[in-house]
């Protein structure tokens, strides 16, 4: 069982270089998110879907771009990139029965620095 | 404005003994409060979960217990375990069309052997 796959799992960019972090599922879950964790601060939510063709944006969108045509895929694009950037990204899936509760399956982790 | 705070960067305990990692909110919606534990170059797992509507779940060696006058949870693992060391992120929900996640800044668990 892959669960949740992110790729790539780290990436180094330059200010104003635009690049896509994969995120597939295999489970069939509805629910996707992508968050960003930064020291001292949690995880923060970037965008979210509830279904394909369906996006939303969390608490921290601004610079991302997301788009869901397919239940198993969730890229998160970087339009141009800024150092502010620099973070751990999180994808994120769920059922729509475990996300009432807001129980999450996370895959592990794509670490992007930007210069 | 952080909503949910975890206001212990990182937490020792000899193993056997108890831990006890503490979490404070502020949003008055929130009606469902998560922990995830987190290793090393891991994404978060969840661990356990606790309804408004309830102030204690168990399940096996973890507990957690929720104020809500107070607005504090906590969980507690009995016994602690060199495997438990790890990041502890507590989280909090409210109901909506799709329940965002609202993450505290988590505690770094050791468990000394």
């Amino acid at each position: 069982n892959a669960g949740v796959t992110q790729t790539p799992k780290f990436q180094v960019l330059k200010t104003g270089q635009s690049m896509t972090l994969q995120c597939a599922q295999d489970m069939n879950h509805e629910y996707m998110s992508w968050y960003r964790q930064d020291p001292g601060m949690g995880l923060r939510l970037i965008h979210y879907s509830v279904g394909a063709g369906i996006t939303d944006q969390g608490e921290v969108p601004n610079g991302y771009n997301v788009s869901r045509s397919t239940t198993e895929d969730f890229p998160l694009r970087l339009l141009s990139a800024a150092p502010s950037q620099t973070s751990v990204y999180f994808c994120a899936s769920s059922s729509t029965n475990r996300i009432n509760t807001g129980e999450l399956f996370f895959g592990e982790g794509s670490r992007l620095t930007v210069l | 404005d952080q909503q949910v705070k975890q206001n212990s960067p990182s937490l020792s305990v000899q193993e056997g003994r108890i831990s006890i990692l503490n979490c404070d909110y502020t949003n008055s919606m929130f009606d469902y409060f998560l922990w995830y534990k987190k290793y090393p170059a891991e994404g978060p797992t969840f661990l356990i979960s606790i309804s408004s509507i309830k102030d204690k779940n168990e399940d096996g060696r973890f507990t957690v217990f929720l104020n809500k006058s107070a607005k504090h949870l906590s969980l507690h693992i009995v016994p602690s375990q060199p495997g438990d060391s790890a990041v502890y992120f507590c989280a909090a929900s409210a109901a909506g069309s799709a329940r965002q996640l609202t993450f505290g800044s988590g505690t770094q668990l050791t468990v000394l052997p």
